[in-house]
């Protein structure tokens, strides 16, 4: 039940399209979604973050979608750029273990020049 | 303002060693959360420290352990190493109080257990 499952396990991309990648979960207890991006040699960095009241947050070319009835949520990046080429990981936890996330599997994103 | 430093970047130990892993977090931080990633599991929550007290703990052996002193530093140590402890250990901290996920990560130690 505290599984977070993410797709695909990866992703190509021509340069200026749109990447999608889809999380689902189990765990209705979970509030907070957030999608952290992954370089090589780097550690997982913040990108955007959702909490169930919203069903959508766009910031700058990346927006997340929330389906809540679905227990889905999603990340959309527009105009994809080779730069954004890396690992990215869906994750989610509850108020109460904040720091405590349940991370998807990571889908690696290639942006094709 | 400094991020997230994580000692030593990189180590080899044999089976059945000992290993100290150190963090540093961002200043002002109290928060210092532990994950463990490997390509067969991904990333795991080990362990959760604030105000040297452990908070949360995630499903891993007793072998993994670790402790936070009062400049909010953190060491993680795992005990009598198997070949499976090869991992990126990922140290992540974040403000005190904050009730969101917001984790800022270090750079890793990478553990190879020979």
């Amino acid at each position: 039940q505290q599984q977070v499952k993410q797709s695909p396990q990866s992703l190509i991309v021509q340069k200026g399209g749109i990447s999608i990648i889809n999380c689902a979960y189990e765990n209705t207890a979970f509030d907070y979604f957030p999608w952290y991006q992954q370089f090589p040699g780097k550690g997982p960095a913040l990108l955007i973050a959702i909490r169930p009241d919203v069903s959508e947050k766009k910031e700058g070319r990346f927006t997340i979608s929330f389906n809540k009835s679905a227990k889905q949520f999603s990340l959309h990046i527009m105009d994809s750029q080779p730069g954004d080429s890396a690992t990215y990981f869906c994750a989610a936890s509850t108020s109460g273990s904040a720091r405590q996330l349940t991370f998807g599997s990571g889908t690696q994103l290639t942006v094709l020049p | 303002k400094a991020g997230v430093t994580q000692t030593p970047r990189y180590l080899i130990k044999t089976r059945g060693q000992q290993v100290t892993l150190s963090c540093s977090p961002i200043s002002g931080h109290r928060s210092v959360s532990w994950y463990q990633q490997t390509p067969g599991q991904g990333l795991q929550f080990l362990f959760e420290y604030f105000s040297e007290t452990q908070r949360n703990k995630g499903n891993f052996p007793g072998r993994f352990s670790g402790r936070q002193f009062s400049n909010s530093r953190s060491e993680m140590n795992v005990s009598t190493l198997e070949l499976g402890d090869s991992a990126l250990y990922l140290c992540a901290s974040s403000l005190s109080g904050d009730n969101t996920g917001e984790l800022f990560f270090g750079e890793g130690s990478r553990l190879t257990v020979l």
